[in-house]
């Protein structure tokens, strides 16, 4: 079985610093390592995915993320936010070959002017 | 190409009545998930179709039921509504693939139980 766990409920930060999200996972199995995004009132939007090979995976909106193999990290970091970035981030692992996504808790960023 | 789409996006039911919630995938996708979010339990995946078929199930009581139609649209059905089923609920459509296929998730339906 895997879990996930996201190390911080609450993110505040101010416009243009940057800001890292921590995700730590466990799997007795390779996985394959997902950053999610949710907007107020809207489903999950992708932002990036780790399968193989590099271990930093660029994603959209200037995200990138870290695998750490034997840190079982997964951290998502940007090197300067915005107001728009405000939201809730979601790290989530998947088993080879499935399609059954295991979710942490989520972390909520805000962002203040 | 349309994103994925879900039916209704807002229900109100009462304790022990019955729910149908409807998916429609991305075109050309043959995989459907289903998670549930709540605030004290996170996202929690329920079910998997694909060609019609559960190949995967989430732990969750035999009052949570779904299927899969030929045309890969999904439905989700929850009996004897409890209170504890009020949530988010979240299909996700994707390709399948030897790997890990992207999973793309409609805005989701909120089931309110009263």
């Amino acid at each position: 079985a895997q879990s996930v766990t996201q190390l911080d409920s609450q993110v505040p930060v101010f416009e243009e610093a940057p800001v890292e999200l921590r995700c730590n996972y466990s799997s007795s199995v390779s996985v394959y390592l997902f950053w999610y995004v949710q907007y107020p009132n809207q489903g999950l939007q992708l932002l990036l995915k780790y399968l193989s090979g590099s271990t930093l995976v660029k994603g959209i909106n200037g995200f990138e993320a870290e695998f750490n193999k034997s840190q079982t990290s997964f951290h998502l970091r940007k090197p300067s936010v915005h107001i728009s970035d405000t939201a809730e981030y979601f790290c989530a692992v998947s088993e080879w070959g499935a399609q059954k996504l295991v979710f942490g808790q989520g972390t909520r960023l805000t962002i203040n002017p | 190409k349309a994103g994925v789409t879900q039916t209704p996006r807002y229900l109100i039911k009462t304790r022990g009545q019955q729910v149908t919630l409807s998916c429609s995938p991305i075109s050309g996708h043959r995989s459907v998930s289903w998670y549930q979010q709540t605030p004290g339990q996170g996202l929690q995946f329920l079910f998997e179709y694909f060609s019609e078929t559960q190949r995967n199930k989430g732990n969750f009581p035999g009052r949570f039921s779904g299927r899969q139609f030929s045309n890969s649209r999904s439905e989700m059905n929850v009996s004897t509504l409890e209170l504890g089923d009020s949530a988010l609920y979240l299909c996700a459509s994707s390709l399948v693939t030897r790997q890990a296929d992207t999973q793309y998730f409609g805005p989701g339906t909120r089931l309110t139980v009263l």
